[in-house]
Formats: structure tokens, C-alpha cells, sequence
């Protein structure tokens, strides 16, 4: 079974603070990604990485910053958090970038 | 451009009920469909994917190329169907990412 775990469920954090959402996967994909999922809007993609210390734009990447090291950790980074930034961030990772994409948990982000 | 169309935010049927969630896409080439679902309190899961032509949890979907579409199709529905369903599109032959529909949630009343 795909393990995918982020590192924390609930987070709330006040504007102006740097933010750092992790995610860890236990099965050796290449492919991770992270999104923003919010009520009427859907899944909008913020980044994705194809390997290590690659990483590509997606939808919405403007006020985020994402970090790979090592193949099995991707973290995203809020450089500044704002109150538009609140949100449930979903963590996924996937064989291949077009295949089928494993979940982690989410994090409910507040910036308060 | 790719997109992915979900026109429902809400679908409300009666326990034994047939179910159509409509998806709609945007592609001109050939693309690889999805449906991903997620049940209250758990994470979001792949529910079936177009080159399968499997049937999960009584599910199908079909995908039609002349009319763009991928709608989600079960004859009875259960109690147990209530979640949050998106349809999701992806490139053949591309590093790409998979593109998300915003969603539709189906509530499945007694």
C-alpha cells in the first residue's frame, strides 16, 4: 500500500509567518505534487516535482515555494502566509506524472 | 486548453436511484480519464480510471470522444455513494500533470 503522510492535520499560523507543510512517501515515486482544495473551486495544482531538486509551476504558485531534496519528501513553503492563503492543502505522489496519484491526508491550514 | 468540466456542485438522489455525475473535457488529443472520489473524513482515492473498463463499487464510466465527456454512472445508488467526486484528465505521452474538475458532491438520501 502507498503510504503518503503529511506532517501535521490541523495548523493554524498568524499573516506575515513563514509556513512549512511536509509530506512524506513510502513507495519511491518520482512524481509529487501539492494542491490547494477549497469548496466550489476544486483541486488546483500550486507545484509539482518530477525528481529531486526539480520541480515545475503549477496553477497557482504565487505566494508558495516548494523544496525536494530527497526523493521521498516534498515541502511547501509559505513565505509569507496571508489570510487568502487558508485553505486544505493536499500532498500526492504518482509512478508516473500522468498516472494515477496517491493522497496524503491533507492539512487545514488557518492564517489567521 | 485543457480543462475538465464538472457542471454540478451538488447532485441529491433517493437511495435506489439511478446516478449520472456529468464530466465534460476540453482536449484535442488523447487524453486519460479519471474519477476520484472521497468519502467524509478520508483521503481523496482513485474510484476508476477510463482504461481499465472496470466497474468499482457498481460504478462505470464510458468515455465518449465525439461528445468530450466522462459522465459517472451507477443503476442503484447506495447510502454508502455520499462523497465528494472529480473527474480528472491526463496527456498521453506527456510529463504532465493530471487536471482536476472543482468537484461535485453527490448526497445519497434515505
Amino acid at each position: 500500500d502507498v503510504k503518503v503522510t503529511q506532517s501535521s492535520r490541523y495548523l493554524v499560523k498568524r499573516t506575515g509567518e513563514k509556513v512549512f507543510l511536509e509530506c512524506v512517501q513510502d513507495m519511491d515515486h518520482e512524481n509529487m505534487f501539492w494542491y490547494r482544495q477549497d469548496p466550489g473551486l476544486g483541486l488546483r495544482l500550486i507545484y509539482f516535482s518530477y525528481d529531486v531538486k526539480m520541480k515545475e509551476k503549477g496553477d497557482i504558485p504565487e505566494g508558495y515555494s516548494v523544496s525536494r531534496e530527497k526523493k521521498e519528501r516534498f515541502s511547501l513553503i509559505l513565505e509569507s502566509a496571508s489570510t487568502n492563503q487558508t485553505s486544505m492543502y493536499l500532498c500526492a505522489s504518482s509512478l508516473s506524472a500522468g498516472g494515477e496519484q496517491y493522497f496524503g491526508p491533507g492539512t487545514r491550514l488557518t492564517v489567521t | 486548453a485543457q480543462r475538465v468540466t464538472q457542471p454540478e456542485k451538488l447532485l441529491s438522489v433517493f437511495k435506489g436511484a439511478p446516478v449520472e455525475l456529468k464530466c465534460n473535457y476540453s482536449y484535442s488529443g488523447s487524453p486519460e480519464l479519471f474519477w476520484y472520489v472521497q468519502y467524509s473524513r478520508q483521503r481523496l482515492q482513485l474510484l476508476l480510471r477510463h482504461i481499465s473498463r472496470e466497474s468499482i463499487k457498481g460504478f462505470t464510466a464510458d468515455l465518449n470522444k465525439g461528445e468530450t465527456s466522462f459522465h459517472l454512472k451507477k443503476p442503484f445508488a447506495q447510502e454508502e455513494d455520499s462523497a465528494m467526486y472529480y473527474c480528472a484528465l491526463s496527456r498521453y505521452s506527456s510529463a504532465s500533470k493530471i487536471i482536476f474538475g472543482s468537484g461535485t458532491r453527490l448526497s445519497i438520501r434515505p
